[in-house]
């Protein structure tokens, strides 16, 4: 099985400043099946990037995904309020990477 | 609007089974596959599989083979988990979700709508 370790943890930044969230896979993924999740205290997750780089409906375009093979990347352009949450990515039908906390 | 409601939360005793249902709206029922993942307090997401509410064919993660059964039921357009032999730390919140599925003939993989939750405590 494919393991995903993200990093960092925790990454611990101000609203305004710019997020940059690695996960990267123990081999090579299909980038069509690489999607990044956002879980906030109490919440279901929430759908923010499928196909490693495509916005889910609804997301705003502060949210952009890149990568490939074994190497993804979450970046949050201009960091809101609303933003510091646990993001999880996650190989289609398969596991997810531990996760990492955006703290204020 | 596209909803998934599932059923209420569960204490089970060890050995036991739970049944978690999640109820599906607004939307074509049979057109999406179905997910289940779970989450033990504290701990990362667990994909636990899929079924395919038109066919009840499934694919389940191998950590939940042989005690996790995913069916259906058309008519009320429901689907549901079963977990059986139930082991402390089977405790979790249990959600479905909906496949992204097809958009014109291309097919996307994710999982867009998710169900509010159940937890299932396991205790003696």
């Amino acid at each position: 099985e494919i393991v995903l370790t993200q990093s960092p943890g925790t990454l611990s930044l101000s609203p305004g400043e710019r997020a940059t969230l690695s996960c990267r896979a123990s081999q090579s993924v299909s980038s069509n099946y690489l999607a990044w999740y956002q879980q906030k205290l109490g919440q279901a997750p929430r759908l923010l990037i499928y196909g490693a780089s495509s916005r889910a409906t609804g997301v705003p375009d502060r949210f952009s995904g890149s990568g490939s093979g074994t190497d993804f990347t979450l970046t949050i352009s201009r960091l809101e309020p609303e933003d510091f949450a646990v993001y999880y990515c996650q190989q289609y039908g398969s596991s997810f990477g531990q996760g990492t906390r955006l703290e204020i | 609007q596209v909803q998934l409601v599932q059923s209420g939360a569960e204490v089970k005793k060890p050995g036991a089974s739970v049944k978690v249902s999640c109820k599906a709206s607004g939307y074509s029922f049979t057109g999406y596959y179905m997910h289940w993942v779970r989450q033990a307090p504290g701990q990362r997401l667990e994909w636990m599989g899929w079924i395919n509410p038109n066919s009840g064919d499934t694919n389940y993660a191998q950590k939940s083979q042989g005690r996790v059964t995913m069916t259906r039921d058309k008519s009320i357009r429901t689907v549901y988990m079963e977990l059986s032999r139930l082991k402390s730390d089977d405790t979790a919140v249990y959600y479905c979700a909906r496949d992204l599925g097809w958009e014109g003939t291309a097919y996307y993989y994710g999982m867009d709508v998710w169900g509010q939750g159940t937890t299932v405590t396991v205790s003696s």
